[in-house]
């Protein structure tokens, strides 16, 4: 059982250009989330998802997109990264239970 | 909206001893659930230990235990017989209850306690 995986682990990248973080997870889980964690923060909600076909804005979705097409299933998408937007990701998901985490994917915007 | 405050930007403990961390939350509803998460170096996001806003009993696990004072709204971490292992980030993260009509069962989180275990 792998639980939430997420790829890649790390990934650098110029300004402007565009990549997207893949998420899945085998646990049938409906909720599935992706949250952004800057130095010093905690993690704060991008975009999440409460179903296959079903998605919604979090806190900083801005310069971000998702989409839900299977269950298993939650890339994020970035079209024209910025410098803000170098962070860690994490994918997580949950049916009404404590999220279960990805192991997260450092990316550098520069 | 909900919020999570963590006070302590930094904590110390020598091995063996122990300490505590805090956090208080706000929220104008009943039911809900409290979790701590540890982040180590590895930026592995692990559960260490969950409430039920419901239970009046305070939650434990092995050397981890909270003190829940519902009015208060604080949820604070004890950390017993502290080990090396411990050293990591502590995140305190609320969550609505997901029976809730709406409810998206996200949390939302602290900005996080770094705990060092001094030898």
């Amino acid at each position: 059982n792998a639980g939430v995986t997420q790829t890649p682990k790390f990934r650098i990248l110029k300004i402007g250009q565009s990549m997207t973080l893949q998420c899945t997870q085998d646990m049938n889980h409906n909720y599935m989330y992706w949250y952004r964690q800057d130095p010093g923060m905690g993690l704060k909600l991008i975009y999440y998802s409460v179903g296959a076909g079903i998605t919604d804005k979090g806190e900083v979705p801005n310069g971000y997109n998702v989409s839900r097409s299977t269950t298993e299933d939650f890339p994020l998408r970035l079209e024209l990264a910025a410098p803000s937007q170098t962070s860690v990701y994490f994918c997580a998901s949950t049916t009404n239970s404590p999220l279960h985490f990805g192991n997260g994917t450092r990316l550098t915007v520069t | 909206a909900q919020t999570v405050t963590q006070s302590q930007p930094e904590m110390s403990v020598q091995e063996a001893e122990t300490v505590t961390l805090s956090c208080t939350y706000d929220t104008s509803e009943s039911d809900y659930y409290l979790f701590w998460y540890k982040q180590p170096p590895s930026r592995q996001m692990i559960l260490v230990i969950r409430q039920e806003a419901y239970k009046q009993q305070n939650a434990t696990e092995n050397r981890f235990s909270v003190n829940f004072q519902k009015a208060a709204k604080s949820f604070s971490l004890k950390i017993s017989d502290s080990q090396l292992g411990d050293a990591a980030m502590y995140f305190c993260a609320y969550r609505r209850d997901m029976n809730y009509g709406g409810s998206q069962g996200n949390l939302i989180f602290g900005k996080g306690t770094k705990l060092s275990v001094k030898p």
